[in-house]
């Protein structure tokens, strides 16, 4: 049984570029959240996605946005990327939105240049 | 409001001797609390929660952890470190359903053989 799977593993882009994120949730899951990890802090909230619908949304500009597809697969997308997006992006996946059991993907390391 | 102030950002023990990784919540709701373990180049692993029930929580490898609402705690414990209990270890506060997770900035672990 797979659990979370994210891709890429790393990216590296410059200032200015436009950026996608790739996550599959773990089997049996339907909802969607996104985390940025900044070196040495803990994860930060930034969107969940349920019913392929943004449910819930943290302290994040609108050049963070997302999607969720009908297999329940998602995607984060920043543009205008900012040498202060630099971090690991995690994915974690749930049933109905139900905190209770969140899985982790190994995340994305974002390098911005 | 919710957060959770993690009170020692480093702690460092020899091998069979007590862990204590502390955590102080603060939630405007009944909270759910966690604790997750995160090694090196690997994804959030979650090593317990508390969700109402039980005030003593028992987790995965030896860990356990007890919820204090007077003391608005919930510190991690385990009696004997293991060298590969060496890790970041992050406290999480949510509500049980549809909101995010709020963590601390994370305890880092080193056991000394």
């Amino acid at each position: 049984d797979a659990g979370v799977t994210q891709s890429p593993t790393h990216l590296i882009k410059t200032r200015g570029q436009q950026v996608t994120l790739r996550c599959s949730p773990k089997s049996g899951h339907d909802t969607v959240s996104w985390y940025q990890q900044a070196l040495g802090q803990g994860p930060q909230f930034i969107f969940q996605y349920y019913e392929e619908e943004e449910r819930q949304r943290g302290n994040f500009p609108d050049r963070f946005s997302g999607h969720q597809f009908p297999n329940y697969s998602s995607e984060l997308n920043v543009n205008a990327l900012l040498l202060g997006d630099s971090a690991l992006y995690l994915c974690a996946s749930s049933f109905r939105e139900i905190n209770e059991k969140l899985f982790f993907g190994s995340g994305t390391q974002l390098s911005v240049l | 409001a919710q957060s959770v102030t993690q009170l020692d950002s480093h702690v460092s023990v020899s091998e069979g001797t007590p862990v204590l990784l502390r955590c102080n919540y603060s939630s405007s709701y009944s909270p759910s609390l966690f604790w997750y373990v995160q090694h090196p180049n690997k994804g959030l692993q979650l090593l317990l929660k508390y969700t109402s029930a039980a005030t003593l929580v028992k987790g995965i490898n030896g860990f356990e952890a007890e919820f204090k609402k007077s003391e608005t705690s919930f510190h991690l414990t385990k009696p004997s470190a293991h060298m590969s209990d060496a890790a970041e270890y992050f406290c999480v506060v949510s509500r049980l359903t549809g909101n995010q997770f709020y963590f601390g900035t994370g305890t880092s672990l080193t056991v000394i053989p």
